[in-house]
Formats: structure tokens, C-alpha cells, sequence
């Protein structure tokens, strides 16, 4: 079956420390998105990417960073600059992103939580 | 950042009842507008992607219509039904960046 993957399904960090939450698609889409939801709030855009080796950032990048080394992968890094990493993150997936009328494609999320 | 709204935040409506909600955006630069169904513990599945002003889509017992001149979309559900209940999200799309800009959501509770 095609979809997006993401891991781990919860995650924890400690202060101070770098995670990296994964996002695996089989799909063949060109354009992957990185969004953060939290309580009340509609999905932010971290991080998107339109095509391999190429990325921007959205609208809340301060404290994340992103690789898009291969078609079907976009790791999401939450650094310790990143005071309030504390929320659900969401992967998503589009064909042909800049001129594509096609709808996203979601992963489950990952629950990221700081100990 | 460019401003999507969606009205209500939250409706509960009895099994059978018809319901509508809105979504409002921005009415320069208008490429396509994006309908989203998040159900509890699931993933966003997308309902509808609308282009045209004036354009209608309806799947099942769900529709929508848009408006691109005035910058509105309403999402109808038509005798709402308990597996119905879910977050329905809208999502602007420009013409200059491949990306949407999502609103804040409708909580819809359907009660049977």
C-alpha cells in the first residue's frame, strides 16, 4: 500500500538535546511538508520541500532544520533551539508541489514530548 | 502570514440535522482551496480541492462551494450522521508559493 510513514509514533526529549522525527513516503511525490499542530491551532508550516536537495522554510523554521537527500524522505531535526518543541508533528506529501492542484497526503504524526 | 478562517470553531448537532460551516480567505492571488477531513486518532484525508469560482464538488452526503471574488468557501454535511464527527480543516493555496495555509478548523460533534 502507498502512503507516508512517520517515527516513532511518540517521542521524548530531554532538554538540551537534538531529536530527528522521520517521514517516509512510497507515493512518488515530489513535495513534502513538515507541519506542527497544537491545542487550538490550525496546522504551521515548519518546513517544505518541492523537490530533492531543495527546501524552504515555512512559517514557524526557527529552532527545526530539514534534509531532503532522497525522493521519498524528509527528517525533520528539532534542536535544542527550539524552546517549546512540545506538540504533534504531521508529515505530509503533494505531486508536483509549486503548480499541482493535487490534495496532501498525511502521515499518523509523532507526539513529541520534552521530559 | 496570510489569514484563513473557519467559522464555527466548534458545532454539535443531533444525528439527522443538516449543517454548514465556513471558511474565509483571501480573495488576491487565488489558486486553489483545500478541504480536509481529521478524524480522532487518523491521519487529514482530503475531501476537496476547488479552483474555479463558482465551482460545487459533493462527495456522498458532503458539498462545497466556493467563492474566490468574496474570498469564502462553505462546507455542507446533508442529515450529519455520528461518523461524521471530525475536525473538517480548509486550506488556501496562492498563486505564488506551492504551499497552503491552513485555518484553524470546525470541530464537528455529531450526537446520535
Amino acid at each position: 500500500d502507498g502512503g507516508i510513514t512517520q517515527s516513532p509514533k511518540y517521542l521524548f526529549r530531554k532538554e538540551g538535546q537534538n531529536v530527528t522525527l522521520s517521514c517516509e513516503q512510497n507515493l512518488n511525490h515530489d513535495a513534502m511538508y513538515w507541519y506542527r499542530q497544537d491545542p487550538g491551532q490550525g496546522l504551521r508550516l515548519i518546513y517544505y520541500s518541492q523537490i530533492v536537495n531543495d527546501f524552504q522554510k515555512g512559517d514557524i523554521a526557527e529552532g527545526y532544520s530539514v534534509s531532503r537527500e532522497k525522493k521519498e524522505s524528509f527528517p525533520l531535526t528539532v534542536t535544542s533551539a527550539q524552546k517549546n518543541p512540545t506538540a504533534f508533528y504531521l508529515c505530509a506529501s503533494s505531486e508536483r508541489g509549486q503548480y499541482s492542484n493535487q490534495p496532501q497526503h498525511f502521515g499518523d504524526g509523532t507526539r513529541l514530548s520534552i521530559l | 502570514i496570510l489569514n484563513v478562517e473557519q467559522s464555527p470553531q466548534s458545532l454539535h448537532v443531533q444525528e439527522g440535522d443538516s449543517t454548514n460551516f465556513t471558511c474565509s480567505f483571501p480573495s488576491s492571488n487565488f489558486y486553489a482551496l483545500h478541504w480536509y477531513r481529521w478524524e480522532t486518532a487518523k491521519s487529514p484525508e482530503a475531501l476537496f480541492v476547488m479552483t474555479l469560482n463558482g465551482d460545487e464538488k459533493k462527495k456522498g452526503r458532503i458539498s462545497a462551494t466556493l467563492n474566490t471574488k468574496e474570498g469564502y468557501s462553505y462546507l455542507y454535511i446533508k442529515g450529519s450522521q455520528p461518523e461524521d464527527s471530525a475536525t473538517y480543516l480548509c486550506a488556501f493555496r496562492g498563486s505564488t508559493l506551492g504551499r497552503l495555509y491552513f485555518g484553524r478548523g470546525t470541530q464537528l460533534t455529531v450526537w446520535p
